[in-house]
């Protein structure tokens, strides 16, 4: 079992409708949960972060965590072309602990 | 957000040769930087955590011979490639965390540009 999955994808959107991209972690004692946007050829940049069950909303983007289930996912509204990209989980295992974990990305497309 | 300049941004080089790569921190301090490698549609995987003045932890598997890692300033950390072969031919990512001694829940990482070697 990988320690961060996500669906691959690619996940087809059309444009205007909310994407739903979603995240599992296998360490139950994992604190910390990061979603980054990563275009072709680019490093990825940070969407949002969040720490505590429940929802996390910054503008078109809400952040879900629910740790009793184990996973976290990013909803995006009114989704633009300009969204398209690949869409990285990344859990920071135990607070304390450096190291952030990946998951394999989940691309996404928004069709005009 | 802070900035983190990683150069340079692309290179192609033969194989056997070495290739250094920087990341620095421009507005801020950081004690501890990482390197990742992502391969094409794959992940980015952890290779090596820096720290300012010591050693740099090797995650498994990465061969710390061959990935030479030096962090000798607070805003510098050079990952150097050596006697590359075309396997070794990926997308290279530093990150750099800011100085603030214990390890804050809310801390996020800054990531450079990136590098991408394409060893022929």
């Amino acid at each position: 079992q990988k320690e961060v999955e996500q669906n691959s994808g690619p996940l087809s959107v059309p444009e205007g409708a909310i994407a739903s991209l979603n995240c599992t972690y296998s360490d139950r004692g994992s604190q910390s949960f990061f979603w980054y946007r990563q275009y072709s050829g680019k490093s990825p940049e940070l969407i949002m972060s969040i720490y505590s069950n429940g929802d996390k909303e910054d503008g078109r983007f809400t952040a879900q965590l629910n740790k009793a289930s184990q996973y976290v996912s990013l909803l995006i509204r009114d989704s633009q072309p300009s969204d398209s990209a690949t869409y990285l989980c990344a859990v920071k295992k135990i607070q304390g602990a450096q190291k952030l974990v990946f998951g394999q990305g989940t691309r996404l497309t928004i069709n005009p | 957000g802070a900035v983190v300049s990683q150069h340079p941004s692309r290179v192609i080089c033969k194989s056997g040769t070495s290739v250094k790569i920087e990341c620095r921190s421009l507005d801020f301090q950081a004690t501890t930087m990482f390197w990742y490698r992502q391969f094409p549609k794959q992940s980015l995987m952890l290779m090596a955590t820096s720290n300012e003045g010591s050693k740099a932890t090797y995650e498994q598997g990465v061969e710390k011979d061959k990935f030479l890692i030096n962090h000798a300033s607070l805003t510098l950390s050079t990952l150097t490639v050596t006697s590359a072969h075309p396997e070794d031919s990926s997308f290279y990512i530093c990150s750099a965390r800011t100085m603030g001694g214990r390890f804050a829940t809310n801390e996020k990482l800054f990531f450079g540009s990136g590098t991408q070697l394409s060893v022929l």
